[in-house]
């Protein structure tokens, strides 16, 4: 079965420090991968997507992720958090030839001033 | 404008109450989801839908139903069957690219 573990449900950072926040998945073919993030009340907003292209994948507001097939890993880092980064952020799943999308359980980024 | 609209963005229920939630989108997109999000806890799956008048169940469909009339259309009805509806509801579309496209959510509250 395919499944999404996002390993820290709270990550603490200080501004101006790098963010690393980690997703695990399992699938049984070639996936597409996402990262999102939602802030408070609000929908979720694509980050950036692999779909079997580059495994180094960049996204918005400096935001990248590597896809390593042989950790099955796909995390999310940033070069130095800003307050406006604070946000939940879901790691997002889909199998090949789907229409279905898996969702981790969420990571809580708190930036501190 | 392009995106995906969902109203009302609160919504209050009586005990026993049915009520339903509008999604509506112009991207053209032909799949169109429902999803509940609780605190602490990811996106779960209600109700997907390929296609006009064509949808399946999703994890946590007991006590929702679904139409799909119209492309653009989507609505969620939350029926009295529901016992704990109190969420965050969150409207998507996907199909026309590979990743999906959220609207800003309704937040129902049974009183």
């Amino acid at each position: 079965a395919q499944s999404v573990t996002q390993l820290d449900s709270h990550v603490s950072v200080s501004e101006g420090t790098p963010v690393l926040l980690r997703c695990n998945y399992s699938s049984s073919y070639s996936p597409s991968l996402f990262w999102y993030v939602q802030h408070p009340n609000k929908g979720l907003q694509l980050l950036l997507k692999y779909t079997s292209a580059a495994t180094l994948v960049k996204g918005i507001n400096g935001f990248e992720a590597e896809f390593k097939k042989s950790e099955t890993s796909f995390h999310l880092t940033k070069p130095s958090a800003h307050m406006s980064d604070a946000a939940e952020y879901f790691c997002v799943v889909r199998p090949s030839g789907t229409y279905k999308y898996i969702f981790g359980t969420g990571t809580r980024l708190k930036v501190l001033a | 404008d392009g995106g995906i609209t969902q109203s009302p963005k609160y919504l209050f229920r009586k005990e026993g109450q049915n009520v339903t939630l509008s999604c509506e989108q112009n991207l053209n997109h032909d799949a169109m989801y429902w999803y509940r999000q609780d605190p602490g806890q990811g996106l779960r799956l209600i109700y997907y839908s390929q296609i006009v008048n064509d949808f399946q169940k999703g994890d946590i469909a007991e006590g929702y139903s679904v139409s799909r009339e119209k492309k653009e259309s989507f609505p969620l009805t939350v029926t009295s069957a529901q016992k704990n509806p109190t969420a965050f509801y969150l409207c998507a579309t996907g199909g026309g690219k590979v990743e999906q496209f959220f609207g800003p959510g309704t937040r129902l509250t049974v009183l």
